[in-house]
């Protein structure tokens, strides 16, 4: 099983439409969350931590379900500005250890 | 005021040829990385270092070769480059080994190897 799964899309969902997708990870000792954002032929850019108790950002909510080790993200009322990539990042129990990236969610809003 | 840049953004050379690709943060961070990302996206980190120092290598062939003159520069060199090299290489740097997770990404440096 690999460390951190995405599934790798495409979610092709119309303008203004809710769209969610998970990623799972499988060290239960895993200490922290993130979702990246990598636009095509861009570098990935930080979008946002995912806290225990979930958290918000707009129009894009993230969750952590440590039982069943899975976070997601959701985005309401999409935009065409959110086709891109999502990439889940996973860092393990240890500060030193390195943190892993998924493959990536890729999303594509039509107008 | 490009907060991390690479040089070159394309780089299209033979088999067996050595390359380097540059890497500078103007972020003040003590920490770099590079990542290889291939075809199929996986995002791979190949080197860290924290203030010039290694810190991390992953299993990644000794043909590739790291150098940090000073902690806001990174650079990796690659001798007898192979087909398989061919990717996006992305140099990063993070404010420390513990901030990890909030990496600051170049452009990237697009690989070609023929």
């Amino acid at each position: 099983r690999k460390e951190v799964e995405q599934d790798p899309g495409p979610f092709n969902v119309p303008e203004g439409a809710t769209v969610a997708f998970n990623c799972t990870y499988s060290n239960s000792a895993s200490q922290s969350f993130f979702w990246y954002r990598q636009d095509c032929r861009k570098e990935p850019k930080l979008l946002m931590s995912v806290y225990s108790s979930g958290n918000e950002d707009g129009r894009f909510t993230a969750q952590l379900n440590r039982a069943s080790q899975y976070i997601s993200l959701l985005i309401r009322d999409s935009k065409l500005s959110d086709s891109a990539t999502y990439l889940c990042v996973v860092k393990p129990y240890s500060s030193a250890s390195k943190i892993i990236f998924g493959s990536g969610t890729r999303l594509s809003i039509r107008p | 005021d490009t907060a991390v840049s690479q040089t070159p953004k394309y780089l299209v050379t033979q088999m067996g040829n050595d390359k380097s690709i540059k890497c500078e943060q103007n972020l003040g961070h003590d920490t770099m990385y590079w990542y290889k990302q291939d075809s199929k996206k996986f995002l791979k980190i190949m080197f860290s270092y924290n203030n010039k120092e290694l810190i991390i290598n992953e299993t990644v062939p000794n043909r590739f070769s790291p150098k940090s003159p000073d902690k806001a520069h990174l650079n990796l060199h690659i001798n007898s480059l192979e087909l398989g090299d061919s990717a996006v290489y992305f140099c990063a740097s993070s404010q420390d080994p513990a901030f990890q997770e909030t990496q600051y990404f170049g452009p990237g440096t697009r690989l070609l190897v023929l």
